[in-house]
């Protein structure tokens, strides 16, 4: 079975550019998450979607980082303009249904912001 | 404020022996624990888990011990092979609740 899958495995972009990056989840899995991950702050969640509606963004760090869902098999997260500090390993993961489920990780985007 | 902690940030462990990590958590609402495994460049794997209702939940080489009482959980490998040597974070939710709150995670590393 394929797992998530997550697109570019690597990013090198200058600062001031726009990145974005891309996940198709596992097939049947209704949620579906953004992850940041740093040395400093560990994993961090950035945006839920739940039936590809965005249920919580509090994690989203500021107004240049945006994440859709236009459909059950696809997101994106998007950031614009980006800066050095945004640089980390950015993972997509999915979950069947609510509840006590286990997520299910992509191997991430690791984004170099020059 | 960490609710979820992993003391340890490595450890080290003989090829064969048994490999004993440490999650302790602050949050008395949490219900629902699991543990990943993570090698570089990859995504964590879900490895097992363990609802409150349970104190042990075992999967072949795997067992997590839940402490309620003490708000502690632990995994056991055993034996431990050499590709068991990664990361291991802990994380926790309530209620099914889609927010997990994650450890720092612990290195494993085991010698031949």
């Amino acid at each position: 079975d394929a797992g998530v899958i997550q697109s570019p495995r690597h990013e090198v972009t200058e600062m001031g550019q726009e990145v974005t990056l891309r996940c198709k989840p596992i097939s049947g899995h209704n949620s579906l998450f953004w992850y940041r991950q740093t040395m400093m702050r560990g994993l961090e969640l950035l945006i839920y979607f739940n039936n590809n509606v965005p249920i919580d963004d509090s994690g989203m760090p500021e107004d240049r980082f945006s994440a859709k869902m236009p459909n059950a098999s696809f997101s994106t997260l998007k950031i614009q303009p980006s800066e050095p500090r945004d640089s980390a390993v950015y993972f997509c993961a999915s979950r069947p249904g609510q509840g006590f489920q286990p997520q299910h990780f992509g191997d991430g985007t690791r984004l170099s912001i020059l | 404020d960490q609710q979820v902690k992993q003391n340890s940030p490595s450890l080290s462990v003989q090829e064969g022996r048994i490999s004993i990590l440490n999650c302790d958590y602050t949050n008395s609402m949490f219900d629902y624990f699991l543990w990943y495994k993570k090698y570089p460049a990859e995504g964590p794997t879900f490895l097992i888990s363990i609802s409150s209702i349970k104190d042990k939940n075992e999967d072949g080489r795997f067992t997590v011990f839940l402490n309620k009482s003490a708000k502690h959980l632990s995994l056991h490998i055993v034996p431990s092979q050499p590709g068991d040597s990664a990361v291991y974070f802990c994380a926790a939710s309530d209620k099914g609740n889609y927010q997990l709150i994650w450890g720092a995670g612990t290195k494993l590393i085991i010698k031949p």
